[in-house]
């Protein structure tokens, strides 16, 4: 059954490194998404992206955020120069055509900013 | 803003214990409303969904009802096993265009003894 991959599942980081999440998307799908869950909170909505731009960003998808289909297979999320409050769980999701609202999610990236 | 409201956790119940895990959502317009499940070191998978007003969806046992008088969206299990322990989240995807994201209750742990 096909999948979402996320990589790497565990990374640790110093407080203001750069940092880029990789994620591989279900082959035929076309749009794709950001979640994060901070320990013992919400899974909340970061980014949605179609057609190689972003389709929307919720507030805390702020300057320090960018995301990239470099090359029609992985999707990435890269933070800039990470603080100890992006520590969390990352989800990358993929839809594919039809409006049933489904996503399929990968097994997740885990961040600490030490 | 659209928003999903789950009961407190965590749960935690004998085998073949009966289940409820309260759900209610604020949206505008008709969502569709999901239940995913994250088992130990997995990604989140969807459980079951209703796309419309009294929608019934099941899987493995598990059933939830699409009411629009009340808002709600509660899951049910009529006997929970050792495998169902999880994280289970309540969501809802706002049909705002084909892209359209989906927002999460905070989720709730359920844990099962045996």
């Amino acid at each position: 059954e096909p999948e979402v991959t996320q990589t790497p599942s565990h990374q640790v980081t110093q407080m203001g490194q750069e940092v880029i999440l990789r994620c591989v998307p279900i082959s035929n799908h076309l749009y794709f998404y950001w979640y994060r869950q901070i320990l013992g909170q919400k899974v909340e909505f970061l980014v949605s992206f179609y057609n190689n731009e972003i389709s929307e960003k919720s507030e805390i998808f702020d300057d320090q955020f960018s995301v990239e289909r470099p090359d029609g297979s992985n999707f990435t999320l890269k933070i800039r120069s990470t603080k100890l409050e992006d520590s969390a769980m990352y989800f990358c999701a993929s839809k594919g055509l039809g409006n049933t609202g489904e996503l399929f999610f990968g097994e997740g990236s885990r961040l600490t900013v030490l | 803003g659209d928003s999903v409201t789950q009961m407190e956790g965590p749960v935690t119940l004998s085998e073949e214990a009966f289940l409820t895990i309260n759900c209610t959502y604020t949206a505008t317009g008709y969502p569709s409303l999901f239940w995913y499940v994250q088992y130990p070191g997995e990604g989140l998978q969807l459980l079951l969904k209703a796309t419309k007003a009294d929608d019934k969806g099941s899987n493995k046992g598990f059933e939830a009802t699409y009411r629009k008088e009340t808002t709600s969206f509660h899951l049910e299990k009529g006997s929970v096993q050792v495998s169902d322990s999880a994280v289970y989240f309540c969501a809802l995807s706002d049909h705002s265009g084909a892209n359209s994201k989906l927002t999460f209750g905070k989720g709730i742990t359920l844990s099962v003894r045996p």
